[in-house]
C-alpha cells in the first residue's frame, strides 16, 4: 500500500530561522504531493502542491520541493514566526476521483 | 463567502444513542468525503462521496453510514454510539476538477460516554 511518513518528532526552531519538514513516500510517485497546516482542534488549511514533473515550488515565505529519485519532498518556510507553529501535513494524490492519503504530520514550535 | 460547516462542533453523549453529525458545504464542490482523527495521530479517510447518491467507504473500517442526498449536504450517522467512537470527525470537499485540494470544516469533537 502507498504510505507517506513524516518525522513525528516535534520540531522546535528559533524565530527568524529557516524551518525544513521532510515527507517520504513509498512505491510509485504519486502525481502531485499537497501541503497542509493543522492548528489544534481545528481542520487542516491546504498550502500548496508540487507536482512531480516540478522540482520547486514557491508562495511566499513557503518553499516545496519534490525530488522523485528520493521519493521525498521538502517543506521550507523561511523567516519563520511564532505564528507559523502549528503541525503540518504531507499528503499524497494521484488527481480525478483518486483519494488523498495523509502522514501523521510533523508538530513546529517557532520559539521567540 | 464560500465555505464548509460542520455542526455540532463538540458533542457528548451516553452509550446506544443514536447520533447524526452534519456536513455542508457551499463551494458546489462534487466530492466530500468523512474522515477520522484521534489527537496527535493521522487522519484517517472513513466515507467519500464523488456526488449525488455516491458514497463509499474508506481506508478506515467505520460503524458509521452516510448519504449524499444533496451535492451540499453530506451528514454521517452512528446508530448507536460506542466509547471506541471517541474522536474527532472532519468533513472536506473537493473540485471535480483540479488537483484534489481538500477543503476542510471546523470538525465535530465526539465524546461517547
Amino acid at each position: 500500500s502507498q504510505k507517506i511518513e513524516q518525522n513525528s518528532e516535534a520540531l522546535n526552531i528559533q524565530e527568524g530561522k529557516t524551518a525544513t519538514l521532510t515527507c517520504n513516500y513509498t512505491n510509485y510517485s504519486p502525481a502531485y504531493l499537497q501541503w497542509y497546516r493543522q492548528d489544534p482542534g481545528r481542520g487542516p488549511v491546504f498550502l500548496l502542491l508540487i507536482r512531480e514533473n516540478e522540482k520547486e515550488k514557491r508562495k511566499e515565505r513557503l518553499k516545496v520541493t519534490f525530488d522523485t529519485t528520493l521519493k521525498q519532498s521538502l517543506f521550507h518556510i523561511t523567516a519563520s514566526q511564532p505564528a507559523d507553529s502549528a503541525t503540518y501535513l504531507c499528503a499524497r494524490a494521484s488527481g480525478g476521483y483518486q483519494k488523498v492519503t495523509f502522514g501523521t504530520g510533523t508538530k513546529l514550535q517557532v520559539i521567540p | 463567502e464560500a465555505d464548509i460547516y460542520q455542526t455540532p462542533r463538540y458533542l457528548v453523549i451516553g452509550t446506544g444513542k443514536k447520533i447524526t453529525l452534519e456536513c455542508s458545504q457551499t463551494m458546489g464542490h462534487d466530492k466530500m468525503y468523512w474522515y477520522q482523527q484521534d489527537p496527535g495521530m493521522e487522519l484517517h479517510l472513513i466515507h467519500y462521496s464523488y456526488g449525488v447518491n455516491s458514497t463509499e467507504k474508506g481506508d478506515l473500517s467505520s460503524e458509521s453510514t452516510v448519504s449524499r442526498i444533496r451535492t451540499e449536504h453530506f451528514p454521517l450517522t452512528l446508530e448507536s454510539a460506542r466509547p471506541s467512537h471517541t474522536s474527532q470527525y472532519l468533513c472536506a470537499s473537493s473540485d471535480r476538477v483540479g488537483y484534489n485540494e481538500q477543503f476542510f470544516g471546523p470538525g465535530t469533537r465526539l465524546t461517547v460516554l
